[in-house]
């Protein structure tokens, strides 16, 4: 069974720009949640959709968004990146149960 | 709102001893607890949880854990560490305030394993 995919692995952006971030839930997973892990920080929530709908949010600014595809995968996009913006952003994928995580999308933000 | 804590930044142990890394939780109603582990430049593994029922809850990798209500603790242990459990670790509680169904961390604890 495939895990929870996320892509690019890598993404440097400029301070001002846009980013995208994508995530492929386990097969058949409603539900996929969004963390931020800063340095210093742990993990933050994000966002929280399930069957296509944002389900609860995390204190971020509203240039974070995103939205879930009918087959339930996912995009994270931030808006006007800032310097702080730079992270690891984990998606997981969840029927109810225990999260699976992906490995994440390190966003550097110069 | 429902929050973990780990008291502990960072956790020495030499190979071959008992481990132990701390987390206490503060929850309104029944807990569901979880503990990750999160190897370098990955994300993030389920040991085990706690629901309902022992106090003692199996996970992988020969990990387990103790939920204790007296004192809202939720302590994560292995017997024997091997050097390959160095890594960060992290205790988690589901939040459903309103419906939230999210799962809120702690700020992780770093294992060291010494040989």
């Amino acid at each position: 069974e495939a895990g929870v995919t996320q892509s690019p692995t890598h993404l440097i952006k400029t301070r001002g720009q846009q980013a995208t971030l994508r995530c492929s839930p386990i097969s058949g997973h409603t539900s996929v949640y969004w963390y931020q892990q800063a340095l210093g920080l742990g993990l933050q929530f994000l966002l929280w959709y399930d069957e296509g709908e944002e389900r609860n949010r995390g204190n971020f600014p509203p240039r974070f968004s995103g939205r879930q595809f009918p087959n339930y995968s996912s995009e994270l996009n931030v808006n006007a990146l800032e310097l702080e913006d730079s992270a690891l952003y984990l998606c997981a994928s969840s029927l109810g149960g225990p999260y699976t995580f992906g490995s994440g999308t390190r966003l550097t933000v110069v | 709102a429902q929050s973990v804590a780990q008291p502990e930044d960072q956790v020495n142990v030499a190979e071959g001893n008992p481990l132990t890394v701390k987390c206490t939780y503060s929850v309104s109603g029944n807990p569901y607890l979880f503990w990750y582990v999160q190897y370098p430049n990955r994300g993030l593994q389920f040991l085990l949880k706690y629901i309902t029922g022992d106090n003692l809850v199996k996970g992988s990798y020969g990990f387990e854990a103790e939920f204790n209500k007296s004192q809202t603790s939720f302590h994560l242990k292995k017997p024997s560490a091997l050097v390959s459990d160095s890594a960060l670790y992290f205790c988690a509680v589901r939040d459903s305030y309103q419906g939230a169904q999210k799962l809120v961390f702690g700020q992780g604890t770093r294992l060291t394993i010494n040989p």
